[in-house]
């Protein structure tokens, strides 16, 4: 079975600075490796996936991840928030192998403070 | 990229009453869908997996009877929330993916469910 634990369940930080969403997994199996971003009241949005190949992965609006095999971690940055960032971030891990079942972790609120 | 689309995006339904909640792939065709529930300020919680034409597959706690699930086509997988009571009140969202082969599975907006 594999988890996924979201550390902070929080993060305010002031606008043009920089933020990292922490993510860390554990499978034992191979997985691939998603952060989604939640608006209120709506479905996710895709920021980037990590599936194989280089360990740094760029996403849409800024963001970008690095998948970290001997840290089991999938940490989400980003050099300079806006306030339009400020919604909910889900790291998410598919298990490459049968079922290709998604679980999520518990959700980083981002607040983006002026 | 791929399109999902759920309908209704909210309802309101009587205590009792049957709700059923659509999930269409409008551009490709999902040989696996998945239906999640999220409650206010937490995650999405996966409660099962279809395959278009078998039985879907419910997570351990899910009640099968009362969270009825339906594939019958690529392009549609239906959740049939039976005899609803205000503690299934949540945001449903289906997500879906195309072969068995690819990785990434693509969601649907969310439904919003209030049993009053």
């Amino acid at each position: 079975a594999q988890s996924v634990t979201q550390l902070d369940s929080q993060v305010p930080v002031f606008e043009e600075a920089p933020v990292e969403l922490r993510c860390n997994y554990s499978s034992s199996v191979s997985v691939y490796l998603f952060w989604y971003v939640q608006y209120p009241n709506q479905g996710l949005q895709l920021l980037l996936k990590y599936l194989s190949g280089s360990t740094l992965v760029k996403g849409i609006n800024g963001f970008e991840a690095e998948f970290n095999k001997s840290q089991t971690s999938f940490h989400l940055r980003k050099p300079s928030v806006h306030i339009s960032d400020t919604a909910e971030y889900f790291c998410a891990v598919t298990r490459n192998t049968g079922g290709f079942k998604t679980i999520f972790g518990a959700g980083t609120r981002l607040f983006v403070k002026a | 990229g791929a399109v999902v689309s759920q309908h209704p995006s909210w309802v309101i339904c009587k205590s009792g009453t049957s709700v059923k909640i659509e999930c269409r792939s409008l551009d490709f065709q999902a040989t696996t869908m998945f239906w999640y529930r999220q409650f206010p300020k937490q995650s999405l919680m996966l409660m099962a997996t279809s395959n278009e034409g078998s039985k879907a597959t419910y997570e351990q706690g899910v009640e099968k009877d009362k969270f009825l699930i339906n594939h019958a086509s690529l392009t549609l997988s239906t959740l049939t929330v039976t005899s609803a009571h205000p503690e299934d009140s949540s945001f449903y969202i289906c997500s879906a993916r195309e072969g068995q082969m690819n990785t990434e599975a693509f969601f649907g907006q969310g439904t919003r469910l209030t049993v009053v």
